[in-house]
């Protein structure tokens, strides 16, 4: 049973435009959320993190949203550039003392010139 | 260096053999994570330890899996009669365990192929 879902496998976008990128998740014992950023052939990046206490993070162009009552967040980038074509992979800790970090399936998203 | 460090970034080896993946999680950090990525998927869960707690195996696809964790520092992950299906790239990953703001790092990855 997939706890982490990323419906969207691929997202094509024009450069300036907003990327969103949706992430939902089951368990509501999640307490944390991540973003992480994978180009080929390199682990990936952390990018971006929400505490389950908050309903936004910002850091730049990047801004996650989280809405604990759907059990869904998704990250926000703007404007997006060439260089944010990867694959972005949402991520979500287990509660309390345990840090184990469960993941999604990743979408692909490119950035048009 | 100041990274997850992996070792071989690439292994290839013949259906049947035993092989050994070598993963120096950055220095400190208490958790650290075995993920793998098969062509096209996303990444998937095998081992996670946790400081001196019993490692969580729940994610490992089969028995010819382990892993070991010594010292609370350095990782390895064997496989053991490998099949072609094991092909991946394998990533481990650390982290600290403290407080709530804590995010893991991910190394290069061990590309494995089975032939």
């Amino acid at each position: 049973d997939q706890q982490v879902k990323q419906n969207s496998p691929s997202l094509s976008v024009q450069e300036g435009r907003i990327s969103i990128l949706n992430c939902d998740y089951t368990n509501s014992m999640f307490d944390y959320f991540l973003w992480y950023k994978k180009y080929p052939a390199e682990g990936p990046t952390f990018l971006i993190s929400i505490s389950s206490i908050k309903d936004k993070n910002e850091d730049g162009r990047f801004t996650v949203f989280l809405n604990k009552s759907a059990k869904h967040l998704s990250l926000h980038i703007v404007p997006s550039q060439p260089g944010d074509s990867a694959v972005y992979f949402c991520a979500a800790r287990s509660g309390g003392s345990n840090y184990k970090l469960t993941f999604g399936k990743g979408t692909l998203l490119t950035v048009n010139p | 260096g100041a990274g997850v460090s992996q070792s071989p970034s690439n292994k290839v080896t013949e259906k049947g053999k035993d092989v050994e993946l070598r993963c120096d999680p950055i220095s400190g950090h208490t958790a650290l994570y075995w993920y793998r990525q098969s062509l096209g998927q996303g990444l998937e869960f095998l081992i996670y330890f946790q400081g001196n707690s019993a490692p969580d195996k729940s994610g490992l696809p089969s028995d010819r899996f382990s892993a070991e964790r010594t010292g609370g520092s350095v990782s390895t992950l064997t496989i053991q009669r490998t099949q072609q299906e094991d092909s991946a790239v394998y990533l481990c990953a650390s982290s600290l365990m403290r407080g709530l703001n804590t995010e893991a790092f991910f190394g290069q990855g061990t590309r494995l192929t089975v032939v």
